[in-house]
């Protein structure tokens, strides 16, 4: 089992939109997980990370953090063509393990 | 300007040349990692390094070497390039010392193996 899944996408939603983003991983002992946003061509840029049961806002973005279902997700609230890229869910345990990315397009 | 740099950006080589690609951190961290990137694939980790002459294997070591004799410097190396080495690759570093062990990335050496 891959350490790290996240729902395949692509994901399209419009302008203005909520983007919701799930990861799950497979390490119960994981502690700290973190979302890093790609675009096309360029290196991955966090943008969020999260520790502690619960939601953790930032701006626009919201990360979701649930340990007993080993489970972490990300919100993007009203939505916009800038925020089309590709989303990198990471846990870290003694090294940083991705998922494959979900790619999120947002139309005009 | 805290960075990392990797050098070069863009190489394309025959199988079997050796070549190393540099990676080069300003910031202090102490932990240094290459990763290759693969359309479906996300980034897989090929080494880390904790410190300096502390290396260990990730996910995908077959073929590379790495080697970290200073600490800012972690070069890859491939000694006997094959054509499925051809991939986009990362450097990325952080500090061990702070919790959030955000990884800052390099621009990316995009590689083809012919």
């Amino acid at each position: 089992q891959k350490e790290v899944e996240q729902n395949s996408g692509p994901l399209s939603v419009p302008e203005g939109a909520i983007a919701s983003l799930n990861c799950t991983y497979s390490d119960r002992g994981s502690q700290s997980f973190f979302w890093y946003r790609q675009y096309s061509g360029k290196s991955p840029e966090l943008i969020m990370f999260i520790y502690s049961n619960g939601d953790k806002e930032d701006g626009r973005f919201t990360a979701q953090l649930n340990k007993a279902s080993q489970y972490v997700s990300l919100l993007i609230r009203d939505s916009q063509p800038s925020d089309s890229a590709t989303y990198l869910c990471a846990v870290n345990d003694y090294k940083l393990s991705f998922g494959a990315g979900t790619t999120v397009t947002v139309r005009a | 300007e805290a960075q990392v740099t990797q050098n070069p950006r863009y190489l394309i080589t025959v199988t079997g040349k050796k070549l190393t690609v540099t990676c080069s951190q300003n910031m202090n961290h102490e932990y240094m990692s290459w990763y290759r990137q693969d359309p479906g694939l996300g980034l897989r980790q090929i080494y880390y390094s904790m410190n300096v002459e502390v290396t260990d294997k990730g996910d995908v070591p077959e073929g590379y070497k790495v080697s970290r004799k200073e600490k800012r410097n972690f070069p890859l190396i491939l000694e006997s390039p094959s054509p499925n080495q051809t991939s986009l690759y990362f450097c990325a570093s952080s500090s061990l010392r702070d919790r959030d062990n955000e990884q800052f990335f390099g621009p990316g050496t995009r590689l083809t193996v012919l």
